[in-house]
């Protein structure tokens, strides 16, 4: 069964640096989605991405934070000067997007640790 | 934007009782209610969802409840196993984005 693939599973950075999650979303999928939880907390939304573009973000998702898709599967999150506050595991998930399909599947998540 | 709330946020049962997990929402336009479950340091995993055209959905020892007028929904397990033991977490859409409640960590004892 195809599964949403994320690396590294496990990032350490200090604060100020940037960082670059990579995610290989199922292959057929239209949508993509970034979450993050901190640790205990509920899963949050930050932004998910249609067509080449955003097609929602929250409020977390500011101007540190970009996606791309730079090539035909990989899909990542760029946070530029990360912050303490970023600590936390980040999940990207992703949908088929037709009609009538809602369904999201998560991938196994990268731990950003920033000291 | 949506609001979810979930309830309780930790649960203990015995091996082999039920459970019951129960959420609202602040959307009435949301239509689908999926229910996810998580084991420590793994990824949110997809075990049932419903949509709002339909009151209850089943899916061998579990199920989900929706009641549109009160905006809450639920997720029933009977025959609880030690397995069962994660954090399980409801979510509605907003648009395409989905809103997770809090979180309610069942423990099952053996």
């Amino acid at each position: 069964e195809p599964e949403v693939t994320q690396t590294p599973s496990h990032q350490v950075t200090q604060m100020g640096q940037e960082v670059i999650l990579r995610c290989v979303p199922i292959s057929n999928h239209l949508y993509f989605y970034w979450y993050r939880q901190i640790l205990g907390q509920k899963v949050e939304f930050l932004v998910s991405f249609y067509n080449n573009e955003i097609s929602e973000k929250s409020e977390i998702f500011d101007d540190q934070f970009s996606v791309e898709r730079p090539d035909g599967s990989n899909f990542t999150l760029k946070i530029r000067s990360t912050k303490l506050e970023d600590s936390a595991m980040y999940f990207c998930a992703s949908s088929e997007g037709q009609v009538g399909t809602y369904e999201q599947y998560f991938g196994p998540g990268t731990r950003l640790t920033v000291t | 934007g949506e609001n979810v709330e979930q309830h309780p946020s930790t649960l203990s049962v015995q091996e082999g009782d039920s459970a019951v997990i129960k959420c609202t929402y602040s959307d009435s336009a949301s239509n689908y209610f999926p229910w996810y479950k998580q084991e420590l340091g793994k990824r949110p995993q997809l075990i049932i969802d419903i949509r709002s055209n339909v009151g209850e959905k089943k899916d061998q020892r579990i199920a989900v409840t929706l009641n549109k007028t009160a905006k809450h929904f639920s997720l029933h397990i009977t025959e609880t196993q030690p397995e069962d033991s994660a954090v399980y977490f409801c979510a509605a859409p907003y648009r395409r984005a989905l809103t997770f409640g809090s979180g309610t960590r069942l423990q099952v004892q053996p």
